[in-house]
């Protein structure tokens, strides 16, 4: 199997800039996905990072390291809409397709 | 587009009984589909490939016949919770992905709303 690991849970206030960390140990890695998730809901897709650096887009950005494992995302000018739990999946290779394995998922809290 | 549907959002059924639920590509052509089933405040833990035309691969630990998957057509794939029991309550998610490799070269999963299985 695959290793993910992220925080459990990270607290920040409006405005704030917020960043969740990724490890993961992987073989046949083909790319790594960061959704966000609110309660009852399905995932959606907030960034792809597939080669080293950094991806930004709009208030979301993410970088990814593959010699190290590692990749961030970082939330800028925090809304209280933001608060959901972010979730780091790793893209691998087996047999003839593609598949994802989820990280357990941080909460992040919004607070005023 | 990429547009992918569930069917029922919500279910409640008695022990012993059977469900199933549809996962429905809107807009494209899917000959790869996931399931996966999330437990509160757990990640999502993939189940199953669902492969248009042949037998799905199931994931270690789940059980292929209790949890039956056709995929019969490239837009329709249907997971059967056979002999339901309360342990198998939980969110049922299904994902898609676009066999044309328009989106990430066909690497992106496109994720239905889920369904709610409450077993009592």
């Amino acid at each position: 199997g695959q290793n993910i690991d992220q925080p459990t849970e990270m607290t920040a206030t409006e405005g704030a800039i917020v960043q969740i960390n990724c490890t993961y140990q992987t073989s046949g890695f083909n790319g790594l996905f960061w959704y966000q998730q609110h309660a009852g809901e399905a995932p959606t897709f907030l960034s792809y990072n597939v080669l080293d650096g950094l991806e930004e887009k709009g208030r979301f950005s993410s970088f990814l390291s593959r010699s190290k494992g590692y990749s961030y995302l970082l939330l800028k000018e925090l809304q209280m809409k933001d608060s959901a739990s972010y979730l780091c999946a790793v893209s691998f290779i087996t047999d003839s397709w593609g598949k994802l394995q989820f990280g357990a998922g941080t909460q992040v809290v919004v607070t005023p | 587009g990429a547009v992918v549907s569930q069917h029922p959002s919500r279910v409640i059924c008695k022990s012993g009984t059977s469900v199933k639920i549809e996962c429905r590509s809107l807009d494209f052509q899917a000959t790869t589909m996931f399931w996966y089933r999330q437990f509160p405040k757990k990640s999502l833990m993939l189940m199953a490939t669902s492969n248009e035309g042949s037998k799905a691969t199931y994931e270690q630990g789940v059980e292929k016949d209790k949890f039956l998957i056709n995929h019969a057509s490239l837009t329709l794939s249907t997971l059967t919770v056979t002999s339901a029991h309360p342990e198998d309550s939980s969110f049922y998610i299904c994902s898609a992905r676009d066999s044309s490799g328009r989106f990430l070269a066909g690497n992106e999963q496109f994720f239905g709303p889920g369904t709610r299985l409450t077993v009592l």
